[in-house]
């Protein structure tokens, strides 16, 4: 059974970029038909869709964040992470990296993991 | 972007209750329609895809439906685990929008 696990720093400074990490286990991060997501969700608020990465490499993110994110992946390591730049108080929330297919929805999350942008 | 409307956008239940949820998305989305259950503190859980095919391992008092555009997660004789919030999400094209969610809590 796959399951995901994000790490990051916690805190990040007002125009710094954040960094996430999602590390896969139990099954690896390439081939297949999966999407890998990064969503957020600020404290108190609804969930956001960030953007994708998919097994081919393809990207695919959320216009709202007007270029600021990036979505990689190590197989090396069977991660996949997350660079947001110019982050702004705004970008305060949960982080959770999800994967599935798309057609049967996202049905493996990790935990989450609190960002929190403050100088 | 699709948008997705969500209500009521809370509603006190008993235990023993029927619940009904419903999501409007913008325009035509076929039937790629998620719903997720979220308790507090924890990730998002897969209820139901496809609008109303319920996900393994989920209770059948849970069940999807669509109209047109409308969609509709009914929970049957509502249980103490199941007050959360609750959410609908579109899959149809990104950017991958959701509903507003939906605070089911205890009367």
């Amino acid at each position: 059974q796959v399951q995901l696990q994000e790490s990051g720093p916690g805190l990040v400074k007002p125009s710094q970029t954040l960094s996430l990490t999602c590390t896969v286990s139990g099954g690896s991060i390439s081939g297949g038909d999966y999407y890998w997501n990064w969503f957020r969700q600020p404290p108190g608020k609804g969930l956001e869709w960030i953007g994708y990465i998919y097994s081919t490499g393809d990207t695919s993110y959320n216009p709202s964040l007007k270029s600021r994110a990036t979505i990689s992946v190590d197989t090396s390591k069977n991660q996949f992470s997350l660079n947001l730049n110019s982050v702004t108080a705004a970008d305060t929330a949960v982080y959770f990296c999800a994967t599935g297919l798309v057609w049967t929805g996202f049905d493996i999350w990790g935990q989450g993991t609190m960002l929190t942008v403050s100088s | 972007d699709i948008q997705m409307t969500q209500s009521p956008s809370s509603l006190s239940a008993s235990v023993g209750d029927r619940v009904t949820v419903t999501c409007r998305a913008s325009q035509s989305i076929g039937t790629h329609l998620n719903w997720y259950q979220q308790k507090a503190g924890k990730a998002p859980n897969l209820l139901i895809y496809a609008a109303s095919t319920l996900q393994s391992g989920v209770p059948s008092r849970f069940s999807g439906r669509r109209s047109g555009t409308d969609f509709t997660l009914t929970i049957n004789s509502l249980q103490p685990e199941d007050f959360a919030t609750y959410y609908c999400q579109q899959s149809y094209t990104t950017p991958w929008t959701f509903g507003q969610g939906t605070k089911v809590e205890i009367k």
